[in-house]
């Protein structure tokens, strides 16, 4: 059975860096891109980009590029979203999915991850 | 970037009868290979989103058959051919073709 399990919930401070994960089972991890998407309170979906944890290549939406960085450790079958420095207004649900065919279907999502950044 | 417009932003549904959600693109989804990377997602309440249909019109693993996608090029849209209450949620539309990737701003269902 697929699955995409995301890591617990966080509170940090604006200035803080985190990094929060994404660990794929029940099919081969390195075969598959991850996409992470943005959920703002009340908001709709937005995508940060698109990772191969084959090689580490990278595409990030501009909106998102240098503010953001994806990873993976293949030995445990887990990508990666990590901030350096956060604001607040990073403040939101972040989902990992996993990426089918060339054309980004994604088709098996992660349970969210909530990002809350606060003095 | 390509511009995903979704209308209505919400539709009240009476159970038992249709629903119809239209998405537009800035920019066609057509790809020279011959398919059109236009995908359709439900968020339910408290959920993930959950895709639902895949290049316009086939249907992911699981997805009952009162859903159907269609449309080509610019114009696409999804149709629930009788609504039911595990129905209700946002619906996005998604294009798949060119980064980067962008969603629709969502359709809420609900039930009246």
């Amino acid at each position: 059975e697929v699955q995409v399990m995301q890591s617990g919930a966080e509170v940090r401070k604006p200035g803080e860096s985190l990094k929060i994960s994404c660990k794929g089972s029940g099919f081969t991890f390195a075969s598959y891109w991850i996409a992470w998407v943005r959920q703002m309170p009340g908001k709709g979906l937005e995508c940060l980009g698109v990772f191969n944890p084959a090689d580490s290549y990278a595409i990030y939406s501009p909106s998102f590029q240098g503010q953001v960085t994806f990873s993976v450790d293949k030995s445990v079958t887990t990508a990666y979203l990590e901030w350096s420095s956060l604001k607040a207004s990073d403040t939101a649900m972040y989902y990992c999915t996993r990426v089918t065919g060339a054309y980004n279907r994604f088709d098996y999502w992660g349970q969210g991850t909530l990002v809350t950044v606060s003095s | 970037d390509i511009v995903m417009t979704q209308t209505p932003l919400s539709l009240s549904v009476t159970p038992g009868q249709p629903a119809s959600i239209s998405c537009k693109s800035s920019q066609s989804l057509l790809h020279s290979d011959g398919k059109t990377y236009l995908y359709w997602y439900l968020q339910k309440p408290g959920q993930s989103p959950q895709l639902l249909i895949y290049e316009v019109s086939s249907r992911f693993s699981g997805v009952p058959d009162r859903f159907s996608g269609s449309g080509s090029g610019t114009d696409f849209t999804l149709k629930i051919s009788r609504v039911e209450a595990e129905d209700v949620g946002v619906y996005y539309c998604m294009q798949g073709i060119q980064h980067p990737i962008t969603f629709g701003g969502g359709t809420k269902v609900d039930i009246k």
